[in-house]
């Protein structure tokens, strides 16, 4: 079966530490995403790729770095400069053919800082 | 600016209809999604809806779409515990080189049996 593969589901950090979450999928799509969840807010975009070896900045990109070597992987690295990175992080992955556009999600990573 | 809003919780009984509302700010916007979120766990795709529509029906689900107030609402029919989850409503909106989804911030729905 096709989905997203994220992981570890839990991540403890301690401060001044760099933490990777992985993201994989199989769909063959060329577009992924980095989202953040805090309660009672929206989803929010961390970093945006549309295609390999190529990302954007999202709208929360400070503290964060992404790599796009590969279609299927797309790693996020939640750095020591991220403030506040307690947080639940969801990866997705669109495919820019569908017109309908809709994003498949990830079962997301939640890290947890010590 | 871009901007989706939706209130935060919804209770309802077991078998009652649940209506979550949503308005949004992107006249342009082509599409609008409503994503459903269990806990602990990803947003997965319920439903969506163009915006020449004015109402999609799919199941216990019927999508209903106002442009001129730009809001959108979700039925649920005859809601059961496992209707309990967030549900998010979502807008595909135009920016300069192309488009990305904006999301509310997502209604907690409380099922009571």
């Amino acid at each position: 079966d096709g989905g997203i593969t994220q992981s570890p589901k839990y991540l403890f950090r301690k401060e001044g530490q760099n933490v990777t979450l992985s993201c994989e999928q199989n769909l063959n799509h060329d577009a992924m995403y980095w989202y953040r969840q805090d309660p009672g807010q929206g989803l929010r975009l961390i970093y945006y790729s549309q295609i390999v070896n190529d990302f954007q900045k999202g709208d929360i990109a400070e503290g964060y770095s992404v790599s796009r070597e590969k279609k299927e992987s797309f790693p996020l690295t939640v750095t020591s400069a991220q403030k506040n990175p307690t947080a639940f992080y969801l990866c997705a992955s669109r495919d820019p053919l569908r017109v309908t556009g809709e994003l498949f999600f990830g079962e997301g990573s939640r890290l947890t800082v010590l | 600016g871009e901007d989706v809003e939706q209130s935060l919780f919804l209770s309802v009984r077991e078998g009652d209809s649940s209506v979550i509302n949503c308005t949004y700010t992107d006249s342009s916007s082509t599409y609008l999604y409503w994503y459903k979120q269990e806990p602990g766990a990803g947003l997965q795709l319920l439903t969506y809806i163009f915006s020449n529509m004015d109402m999609k029906q799919d199941q216990r689900l019927t999508v209903l779409l106002n442009k001129k107030d730009k809001h959108l609402s979700l039925r649920i029919a005859d809601t059961q515990t496992g209707d309990s989850a967030i549900y998010f409503c979502a807008e595909r909106s135009s920016y300069t080189g192309g488009f990305k989804t904006i999301f509310g911030a997502g209604t907690r729905l409380f099922v009571k049996a």
